[in-house]
């Protein structure tokens, strides 16, 4: 079983509407909480890094939360962009090393 | 500023064919990882370079799977031979010093292994 599972798998959302992707994590103990867009055939990139004791991290329209207590996460993207269309990688980083954990990612579309 | 550079972009090899996967990270960056997805499966880390030493190769699958940093800039990952199940996309990534330092990943070289 994955460390590190999303969902939903994929969604579909109305250009201008609010989303929020949620991951749940086994990682125990973690140095830090990463999510990442990666638009079609190309390489992940970094949105927010939030350390175990953070709860919130912003990055212009996309806003990142953390409960540590109950290993979830949540990306939620505020008035969604075409531009939005992507998978969001949940990464968990363990302490300790640096072999960050993956998950499947969340497929999101937006349309006009 | 380049970002992580990989090359070549595809690559469509036989079973039992060599292939030589390169990696340049962004300029000053000490660290270098390497990952493989697998379709319908999660990215997974194969290995760590701190300049030209290898950190961690944990992840690693096996003894085909051949990782070098000669000089500390450039990365080439060698798979020799391939098999079927070595296809995938391999992402290269780098980042400056620090657990928590932002990784910068390359577009990938998606490794078709018929």
């Amino acid at each position: 079983k994955n460390q590190v599972e999303q969902s939903p798998q994929s969604l579909i959302i109305l250009e201008g509407k609010n989303c929020t992707l949620q991951c749940n994590y086994t990682v125990s103990p973690f140095s830090n909480l990463r999510w990442y867009k990666q638009d079609t055939g190309r390489g992940p990139v970094s949105l927010t890094i939030m350390t175990f004791s953070e709860n919130t991290k912003s990055n212009g329209r996309y806003t990142a939360t953390l409960d540590a207590d109950t290993k979830q996460s949540s990306l939620h993207i505020t008035a969604s962009q075409l531009s939005d269309s992507a998978s969001y990688i949940c990464v968990v980083s363990p302490y300790g090393n640096n072999r960050l954990a993956f998950g499947k990612g969340n497929q999101v579309v937006v349309i006009p | 500023e380049a970002g992580v550079t990989q090359f070549p972009s595809h690559s469509v090899i036989e079973k039992g064919q060599t292939v030589t996967l390169r990696c340049d990270p962004i300029s000053g960056h000490d660290n270098l990882y390497w990952y493989r997805r697998v379709m319908g499966k999660e990215i997974k880390f194969l290995l760590h370079f701190v300049k030209e030493s290898k950190q961690d190769e944990s992840g690693m699958p096996n003894n085909r799977f051949l990782a070098e940093r000669t000089g500390g800039t450039y990365s080439t990952l060698k798979v020799q031979p391939a098999e079927l199940e070595d296809s995938g996309v391999y992402f290269c990534a780098s980042s400056q010093e620090g657990v928590s330092r932002k990784l910068f990943f390359g577009s990938g070289t998606q490794l078709s292994v018929l």
